[in-house]
């Protein structure tokens, strides 16, 4: 069984410029995450999606982010436009939806804002 | 809101040796807790948790944490560490209604040295 996808592993862009990153969740899994690591400091999380719907996106930082998921399938987090302060470790995470459950994570997306 | 403290962000060991991973979380809502382990260019991976019944919770790989609800803790053990477990640890708790995102602390990188 596949694990959680997560591409590109890195990205470095330009101040100013957009990124997209994007997550594909284990199969079937209705619950999908997104967490931010910026270094040296705790993963923060910053939305949970139910399907396609936005279950919780308390912990976007602001309307420079913006996450969908389409059909309920796969996840994309576009960052438009970038800011040094975005530069973090992106992970994704999915879990088929009982509370408590364990979720899976991919490995990370690495963004570098210079 | 839930928050976490992980007292001590590196602990270098010797082979063996017994280790302890400190945590202590807040919460003003009964919640559950988790410790996640991240290997090198891996994602992270659920090693326990703790959702309810017996305090002392274990793993198949030897980590045992044990739940103290009056001292807020949850602090992870072995009794004897292997090389293999150098990675870092991320203790997280989620609460047990409404916002199923979990709150982690800010990491521990364990070391373990021959």
């Amino acid at each position: 069984e596949a694990g959680v996808t997560q591409f590109p592993s890195h990205s470095v862009i330009e101040k100013g410029q957009t990124v997209t990153l994007r997550c594909d969740p284990i199969s079937g899994h209705d619950n999908l995450y997104w967490y931010r690591r910026v270094m040296g400091k705790e993963i923060k999380f910053l939305l949970h999606f139910v399907k396609e719907s936005k279950q919780d996106e308390s912990g976007m930082p602001n309307n420079r982010f913006l996450a969908e998921r389409t059909g309920g399938t796969y996840s994309t987090l576009k960052v438009q436009p970038a800011e040094l302060e975005d530069s973090g470790v992106y992970f994704c995470a999915s879990s088929q939806g009982r509370r408590g459950e364990k979720l899976f994570f991919g490995s990370g997306t690495q963004l570098s804002v210079l | 809101a839930q928050s976490v403290t992980q007292l001590d962000s590196q602990v270098p060991v010797f082979e063996e040796a017994p280790v302890e991973l400190r945590c202590n979380y807040s919460s003003s809502v009964s919640v559950y807790l988790f410790w996640y382990v991240q290997y090198p260019n891996q994602g992270l991976q659920l090693l326990l948790k703790y959702l309810s019944g017996s305090t002392l919770v274990e793993s198949i790989n030897g980590f045992e944490a044990e739940f103290n609800k009056s001292q807020t803790s949850f602090h992870l053990r072995k009794p004897s560490v292997h090389i293999s477990d150098t990675a870092e640890y991320f203790c997280a708790v989620s609460a047990q209604g409404g916002s199923e995102k979990l709150v982690f602390g800010k990491g521990t990188k364990l070391t373990v040295n021959p």
